[in-house]
Parts: C-alpha cells; sequence; structure tokens
C-alpha cells in the first residue's frame, strides 16, 4: 500500500522560514501526483492552503507557497506568525484514490 | 458561499451500518465537481475514504472497497456515505468535501461530525 511521509514534527521561530516536506513510498513525486496541503487546527477542519504543487487558494496568505523538490513535495512559510502553528497535511493523487500524509505538526515558539 | 453539513447518527453498534448524509448548500451536487468524504480517527490523521462526480461515477480507498459506498440525491442536493460491518477502528470524525474538477483542489469542508463505534 502506498504511504505518504511527513516529517512528524517541526518547530520555527516568529518570523522564521520553515519547509515542510511530502515524499511518496512509490518514488519522486511528479506534477500528475497533484499534490495538496492542508492546514488544520484542534477541533477545526482543514483548510486548503496549496493545490496541484503551488497554487494558492483566494485565502491562503502569500507566506506559504509550494513546490517540487528534490523528488517531494514541498511546503514553505516564510515569515512565521503565531497563528500558523497546527498541524499540516499533505494529499497526493494515485490515478483512483487520494492519499494523506501522517501530518506535520508545527510549532511557533 | 458554499456550504457543507454532515449529518447522522452519533452512535453506531459494531457489525452495524454507518450512514451519513452530506447536505451542501451554495452550488448544486450536479455541476462539474466531485464529492468526498475524507475521517479522522481521535488524535490521528486524515484519512480519505472515497468520492463521488457529479454524474455519479465513484472512487474508494482499496482497503474500505468492500464495506463502502457513496451515494448522491441530486432532488435533495446532498451525498451520502454508507459504511458496513463497522468496528471501533471506524470510530472517526466524518467530513464531507467538495473537490473541485480538474485538481482544483479541496476548498469546502463541512465542520465533521463524530461517529462513535460502541455497544
Amino acid at each position: 500500500q502506498t504511504v505518504v511521509t511527513q516529517e512528524p514534527s517541526l518547530t520555527v521561530s516568529p518570523g522564521g522560514t520553515v519547509t515542510l516536506t511530502c515524499a511518496s513510498s512509490t518514488g519522486a513525486i511528479t506534477s500528475g501526483l497533484h499534490p495538496n496541503w492542508f492546514q488544520q487546527k484542534p477541533g477545526q477542519p482543514p483548510r486548503a492552503l496549496i493545490h496541484h504543487i503551488d497554487n494558492r487558494h483566494s485565502w491562503t496568505p502569500p507566506r506559504f507557497s509550494g513546490s517540487l523538490l528534490g523528488g517531494k513535495a514541498v511546503l514553505t512559510l516564510s515569515g512565521a506568525q503565531p497563528e500558523d502553528e497546527a498541524e499540516y497535511y499533505c494529499l497526493l493523487y494515485y490515478g483512483d484514490a487520494w492519499v494523506f500524509g501522517g501530518g506535520t505538526r508545527l510549532t511557533v515558539l | 458561499q458554499v456550504q457543507l453539513q454532515e449529518s447522522g447518527p452519533g452512535l453506531v453498534k459494531p457489525s452495524g451500518t454507518l450512514s451519513l448524509t452530506c447536505a451542501v448548500s451554495g452550488d448544486s451536487i450536479s455541476t462539474d465537481n466531485w464529492w468526498s468524504w475524507v475521517r479522522q480517527s481521535p488524535g490521528k490523521g486524515l484519512e480519505w475514504i472515497g468520492e463521488i462526480s457529479y454524474n455519479g461515477v465513484t472512487k474508494y480507498k482499496s482497503s474500505l472497497k468492500n464495506r463502502v459506498t457513496i451515494s448522491m440525491d441530486k432532488s435533495k442536493n446532498h451525498f451520502s456515505l454508507t459504511l458496513n460491518s463497522v468496528t471501533a477502528a471506524d470510530t472517526a470524525v466524518y467530513f464531507c468535501v467538495r473537490v473541485l474538477t480538474d485538481f482544483q483542489g479541496f476548498p469546502n469542508w463541512g465542520q465533521g461530525t463524530l461517529v462513535t463505534v460502541s455497544s
């Protein structure tokens, strides 16, 4: 079965930059896996941040950016704010099914 | 503004059937989108369950395929999830989601509903 791997936890200083990665057990992530990124805070549903690699939704702050790098999908947060402390999930498409990563707990401290 | 609202029993007995409905407002489920179900076990990550297209095509997570059905009722503008033979492992918050066509993202989520499997 396909496994999507993310860092379990990361810490970033306020105003700092952090990179979250998403890796696929099937090999390098390409545009065909249509990576999405979501932010989830406790007690809330996930909020979509990025679709198809690097496309922000209208509500996504510009400090969030998506890319592909080194065979992984990457979410970069530049200029972290206290309100960015949350769980982040990537989502990949495998032809007839979507698979979520395990999530990264991001602490802003 | 598109809104989704899950409804259904919050408690299901083991070996029973979980049935949830997602009411959609602000968009017609007959438009060219997909409509998905995602769940989250307590304290755990997100799990994609499956989805149905505007014209009734379904896709399911392979490990759930034998137990899950997603359907739609266009007259009521809602879609539904049925999961058979449930166990405690199916205890989770269930979210319904609007998925834009052409991989334009998962922009709209319901608030989620907790379903507990217990006798």
